[in-house]
């Protein structure tokens, strides 16, 4: 079946660090493939996004690229803040199918 | 563009209690999904509507939850006994075009 995976946290970074968080994925076919955040108490929203290989998702800072070679989507920014402090989902979902979410990774960046 | 609305946010009831949940979603969005995120897990779908048809319930504890979308709007999940782990975020999205959209969950604890 279709599975996402991603690397254990909390993640924890000072200021300015460069981040990676890791996701590789199981598939049948061609998924979509999504990085939702999730600020503490607050919903999930839709950081970035992929919808074939070798496409790269971007938005504040933050790039994934979609490797169907190595099935990995791995969330990328250059330089963290502390407001990027949140839990980050790894997704993927074939056409308009529902999302299958990874466990999430906790990012904690400190001043 | 208003977005997902839930309520209520907050719910604290007792074990075999009933709660309900409802959902708007973005105006146009003819799928709608209802999920549940457990503290520290990733979402899991438990219900997924094309207009006012199910589309996918196979997750859904059918013995005690309950979901419905009359005139393919609004959407009502219902927990009905409730037990302690049915604590959990539950999630309404919407979505259109492979862009899913959520909401800022309804945070159910069951004592």
């Amino acid at each position: 079946g279709n599975s996402v995976t991603q690397m254990e946290g909390p993640v924890t970074l000072s200021e300015e660090a460069f981040l990676t968080i890791n996701c590789t994925y199981t598939a049948t076919g061609y998924p979509s493939l999504f990085w939702y955040v999730q600020y503490p108490g607050e919903g999930l929203q839709l950081l970035l996004k992929a919808t074939k290989a070798d496409d790269k998702g971007s938005n504040k800072g933050f790039e994934a690229t979609y490797r169907k070679e190595t099935t990995s989507f791995h969330l990328e920014k250059g330089s963290v803040q502390v407001s990027d402090s949140a839990v980050y989902f790894c997704a993927l979902s074939k056409l308009t199918d529902k999302l299958i979410f990874g466990t999430g990774t906790r990012l904690q960046v400190f001043p | 563009e208003a977005g997902v609305a839930q309520s209520p946010r907050y719910k604290i009831i007792e074990k075999r209690q009933s709660v309900a949940f409802w959902c708007n979603p973005i105006s146009g969005h003819a799928t709608l999904y209802w999920y549940q995120q457990i503290l520290g897990q990733g979402p899991k779908l438990l219900i997924q509507f094309q207009n006012n048809g199910v589309v996918d319930d196979s997750q859904l504890p059918k013995d005690r939850f309950s979901a419905e979308r009359l005139k393919g709007v609004d959407s009502t999940l219902k927990i009905q006994p409730a037990k302690l782990e049915d604590s959990a975020v539950y999630l309404c999205a919407s979505s259109r075009q492979e862009a899913i959209y959520f909401g800022e969950g309804s945070w159910l604890t069951v004592v």
